[in-house]
């Protein structure tokens, strides 16, 4: 993911329409990502993951894609509800004995009723 | 329930004075980390473990320090040598050879 500590990125959308939330990362080696949303006041919770071998993975009406040509992640929210608005995280891990995941700046997504 | 657990959810200390953040987790995980999170920005790390009595600096570590006596527990003590202490912290942990980290609650600590 990309460096931390920058404001978030937001995104608002209608209720009903699909959501694309965006994320670049800058390891060329990494070869495991994942997407956590993280609701106002709570701790993040995991959503989907995909490993550097794919480059689709469909969970319920998420979906991740993957394009290691340009080091570029996204999340598919489908039909998105008020109950998706949260800040989304991208996170990458490059494998070794180093156990640390890599968090992008997270989007910020609101849906409007 | 197999989960992980910071406590307090809320905490107020003031100016000066040393705090202790409790993380405790019954998942069996081997590393357990800690990230600070401000409004409206993302994940920082401040330190973490990847084994009983071991543990490294993140990228903000001043200020802060911690110990792993026990799997199941990696305390954060914020310092009163922390400039910025006010802010909502992130406990997590995870098994060696995956990396998909489990998150707790979080803590929200205010120095007045």
């Amino acid at each position: 993911g990309e460096s931390v500590g920058l404001h978030l990125p937001t995104l608002s959308v209608q209720e009903g329409d699909n959501s694309i939330i965006n994320c670049a990362y800058s390891n060329s080696a990494s070869d495991y990502f994942i997407w956590y949303k993280q609701e106002s006041g709570k701790g993040p919770q995991f959503i989907i993951d995909i490993r550097s071998n794919m480059d689709k993975r469909q969970g319920q009406r998420v979906t991740v894609l993957l394009n290691k040509t340009v080091k570029h992640l996204s999340l598919q929210i489908a039909a998105t509800q008020p109950g998706d608005s949260a800040v989304y995280f991208c996170a990458d891990y490059s494998g070794g004995s180093n156990y640390k995941l890599t968090f992008g700046k997270g989007t910020l997504l609101t849906v409007n009723p | 329930d197999g989960g992980i657990t910071q406590s307090p959810k809320y905490l107020f200390r003031k100016e000066g004075q040393n705090v202790t953040l409790s993380c405790e987790q019954n998942l069996n995980h081997d590393a357990m980390y800690w990230y600070r999170q401000d409004p409206g920005q993302g994940l920082r790390l401040i330190y973490y473990s990847q084994i009983v009595n071991d543990f490294q600096k993140g990228d903000i570590a001043e200020g802060y320090s911690v110990s792993r006596e026990k799997k199941e527990s990696f305390p954060l003590t914020v310092t009163s040598a922390q400039k910025n202490p006010t802010a909502f912290y992130l406990c997590a942990s995870s098994r060696q050879g995956t990396s998909g980290y489990t998150f707790g609650s979080g803590t929200r600590l205010t120095v007045v």
